[in-house]
C-alpha cells in the first residue's frame, strides 16, 4: 500500500527564515511525488514535481529514494508562502492514478 | 489554463435525498477525472477515478451504488450521493486531468461542502 506522511501539522517560522515541510513516502515501486499547495479561501494548486526538477516560488524538492524523502525547502520565507502544503504521490507518471496525500502542513510566516 | 469548476459549492439537504455534484473543466479536455473526500482535519482520499466514457474505477471501500459517477463527456463529471445520510457530510473535491502526449497534472475544483441533516 502507498502512504504520504507529513509529521509536521503546523509549522511556524519568521520572515526570512529557512523552510523545510517534511515528506516520506512508502511505495513498493518507482513513485511521482508532487506538493499542492493551498492559499487561505483558494483552490488546490501544484506547486512542483520532482519530475519537473524546477523551482517554484523559491521552492524546491528532492526526491530521495534511500530516505523515501521528498522534502520541501525554501531558503528564505516570505509572508505569502503561509498557506497548506499537501505532499502527494502518484504510482503511475503523471499522476495517471489518483493521488495519495499526506495529511498536510500548515505553513504560517510570521512578519 | 487549466480551470476546473465545482458545483454546487455548498449544499445542505436531508437525509435520504439524492445529491449531484458536477465537476467541469473549463478550458481543457479531461480524459481523466478523480473524485476525492476530505473529512474534517483529515487529508484528500481518493474516491474514485473517472475515465470519459468508460465505467469509474472505485477505491476499496467505496460503495459505487451510494456513489455514482458519470463521466459522459470530455469536459463534466457528476458524483450523485444516493440516499445520502448524515456520515456523508464531507468536503468533496474533483479534480481533471487533461490527456494528449506527456505526464499531465491535475488540477482540481474549489470542492464541494455536503452537510446532510
Amino acid at each position: 500500500a502507498q502512504r504520504v506522511t507529513q509529521p509536521e501539522k503546523l509549522l511556524s517560522v519568521f520572515k526570512g527564515a529557512p523552510v523545510e515541510l517534511k515528506c516520506n513516502y512508502s511505495y513498493s515501486g518507482s513513485p511521482e511525488l508532487f506538493w499542492y499547495v493551498q492559499y487561505s479561501r483558494q483552490r488546490l494548486q501544484l506547486l512542483l514535481r520532482h519530475i519537473s526538477r524546477e523551482s517554484i516560488k523559491g521552492f524546491t524538492a528532492d526526491l530521495n529514494k534511500g530516505e523515501t524523502s521528498f522534502h520541501l525547502k525554501k531558503p528564505f520565507a516570505q509572508e505569502e508562502d503561509s498557506a497548506m502544503y499537501y505532499c502527494a504521490l502518484s504510482g503511475r507518471g503523471g499522476g495517471a492514478d489518483g493521488l495519495t496525500f499526506g495529511k498536510g502542513t500548515h505553513l504560517i510566516i510570521q512578519p | 489554463g487549466a480551470v476546473v469548476s465545482q458545483h454546487p459549492s455548498w449544499v445542505i439537504c436531508k437525509s435520504g435525498t439524492s445529491v449531484k455534484i458536477e465537476c467541469r473543466s473549463l478550458d481543457f479536455q479531461a480524459t481523466t477525472m478523480f473524485w476525492y473526500r476530505q473529512f474534517p482535519k483529515q487529508s484528500l482520499m481518493l474516491m474514485a477515478t473517472s475515465n470519459e466514457g468508460s465505467k469509474a474505477t472505485y477505491e476499496q471501500g467505496v460503495e459505487k451504488d451510494k456513489f455514482l459517477i458519470n463521466h459522459a463527456s470530455l469536459t463534466l463529471s457528476t458524483l450523485t450521493v444516493t440516499s445520502a445520510h448524515p456520515e456523508d457530510s464531507s468536503f468533496y473535491i474533483c479534480s481533471a486531468r487533461a490527456g494528449g502526449a506527456g505526464n499531465q497534472p491535475q488540477h482540481f475544483g474549489d470542492g464541494t461542502r455536503l452537510s446532510i441533516l
